[in-house]
């Protein structure tokens, strides 16, 4: 499967945990994309990755969230002391925009529930 | 702030029959459109796209058509299929993708 790969599909944890994500994504796509999505609302993007470096970030991403992608290649993201309102669908994509008009490629996502 | 914009949360077709999705957006220097479908328990899995300069993409049962002037592109499918149903966002290319909140199709069979 070539595919990009989110782990874990679903994490339950208690308000105030810290919870972690890896994304591995297509091995010939430099850029990576983290984007959350709730019910009834399309994804939300909150940062993105060209290789090793953080290029963007949206303002959605508190400082309670931190992204890394150390190697260029898979991607972490981290959320501290989480909310409720942290409770959603995180998703990654990843990209090649030098092949053709760029297109993401989404994983299937990792659901996050806090009680 | 919402620049792409699904107005139709959910829209019921007959099989056999064209499916019409919607979608709005408010910034005229998006460059590139597209369109992915998304099953419940899945990430979205993309469908087609159209870049600015062309009014017109069509693959297979699927075409998406896109008015500058009105800021509007919309997604044709037909002949539509139960296998259709699904969520749809559309997205619009700029220095970020920027996605619609979606639209529920039900193919009826």
């Amino acid at each position: 499967d070539t595919g990009v790969s989110q782990n874990p599909r679903h994490k339950i944890t208690k308000r105030g945990q810290n919870v972690t994500f890896r994304c591995d994504p297509i091995s010939e796509h430099n850029r990576l994309y983290w984007y959350r999505q709730t019910l009834g609302q399309g994804p939300e993007f909150l940062t993105y990755f060209q290789n090793e470096a953080q290029l963007e970030k949206s303002r959605l991403l508190s400082d309670r969230f931190s992204a890394e992608r150390p190697k260029g290649s898979f991607s972490t993201l981290e959320i501290q002391r989480t909310e409720q309102g942290d409770s959603a669908m995180y998703l990654c994509a990843s990209s090649h925009p030098g092949l053709g008009s760029e297109k993401l490629f989404f994983g299937s996502g990792t659901q996050l529930s806090v009680l | 702030d919402q620049q792409v914009k699904q107005n139709s949360p959910s829209l019921s077709v007959q099989e056999g029959r064209i499916s019409i999705l919607n979608c709005d957006y408010t910034n005229s220097m998006f460059d590139y459109f597209l369109w992915y479908k998304k099953y419940p328990a899945e990430g979205p899995t993309f469908l087609i796209s159209i870049s600015s300069i062309k009014d017109k993409n069509e693959d297979g049962r699927f075409t998406v058509f896109l008015n500058k002037s009105a800021k509007h592109l919309s997604l044709h499918i037909v002949p539509s299929q139960p296998g259709d149903s699904a969520v749809y966002f559309c997205a619009a290319s700029g220095n970020q993708f920027y996605f619609g909140t979606g639209t529920s199709l039900t193919v009826i069979p």
